[in-house]
């Protein structure tokens, strides 16, 4: 069975503090698919990564970048100098290498608020 | 402008009735879905559909119903069979499913159920 854990409930931080939000999945799988979404408080999730289990890259977007680690199952999040408008509830989400979307895995999310 | 628009964005419902929530999306997508959400939870899989005229059960299928008549719309019934239906409703589309981009789901802004 596949299963994300995002231990950090809800994060607080100052405005340009650096902060990481923690992803922690499980599959037996070999190939598999690792997302992230953010949920500002409008409410749509809003697609930001997608990496598959063969690239261990790590990859920088302008202030966020996500480290891939498959040795510790890790696909942690991180945001350099933090702002108001990062305030949001972010997923993890795991899908395995059968099936499509319908197999998406969300963790239950990190509320990250953001303050001025 | 593309994408996902759900109505209502709030509703009420006393126990014991049926309620439907739109969905309606312009990205051209086959593929739809529903997702339930609740506090400090992940997103659960109700109901999806790859084609139109199709539609299988997702995790929580029980209490609700669907329909795929038109490639656009995937309107989803919280039935009074439903137990627990106060929840934040979210539809979302894809591409295909099979095809190396599953996992990208357009999320809807939501609509939330309050059962008086």
């Amino acid at each position: 069975a596949q299963k994300v854990t995002q231990a950090q409930t809800e994060i607080s931080v100052v405005e340009k503090e650096d902060v990481t939000l923690d992803c922690v999945y499980e599959t037996r799988d070999t190939t598999y698919y690792l997302f992230w979404y953010k949920q500002p408080p409008s409410g749509e999730l809003v697609f930001l990564i997608r990496r598959n289990s063969f690239d261990e890259q790590n990859e920088i977007s302008g202030r966020y970048s996500w480290n891939f680690q498959k040795s510790t199952s890790s696909f942690n999040f991180t945001i350099t100098a933090s702002q108001v408008v990062d305030s949001a509830v972010y997923f993890c989400a795991l899908r395995g290498a059968q099936g499509g979307s319908e197999k998406l895995v969300f963790g239950k999310g990190t509320k990250l608020t953001v303050n001025p | 402008d593309g994408g996902i628009t759900q109505s209502p964005k709030y509703l009420f419902r006393k126990e014991g009735q049926n309620v439907t929530l739109s969905c309606e999306q312009n990205l051209n997508h086959d593929a739809m879905y529903w997702y339930r959400q609740d506090p400090g939870q992940g997103l659960r899989l109700i109901y999806y559909s790859q084609i139109v005229n199709d539609f299988q059960k997702g995790d929580i299928a029980e209490g609700y119903s669907v329909s795929r008549e038109k490639k656009e719309s995937f309107p989803l019934t919280v039935t009074s069979a439903q137990k627990n239906p106060t929840a934040f409703y979210l539809c979302a589309s894809s591409r295909p499913s099979g095809g190396v981009l599953d996992g990208e789901l357009f999320f809807g802004e939501g609509s939330r159920l309050t059962v008086l």
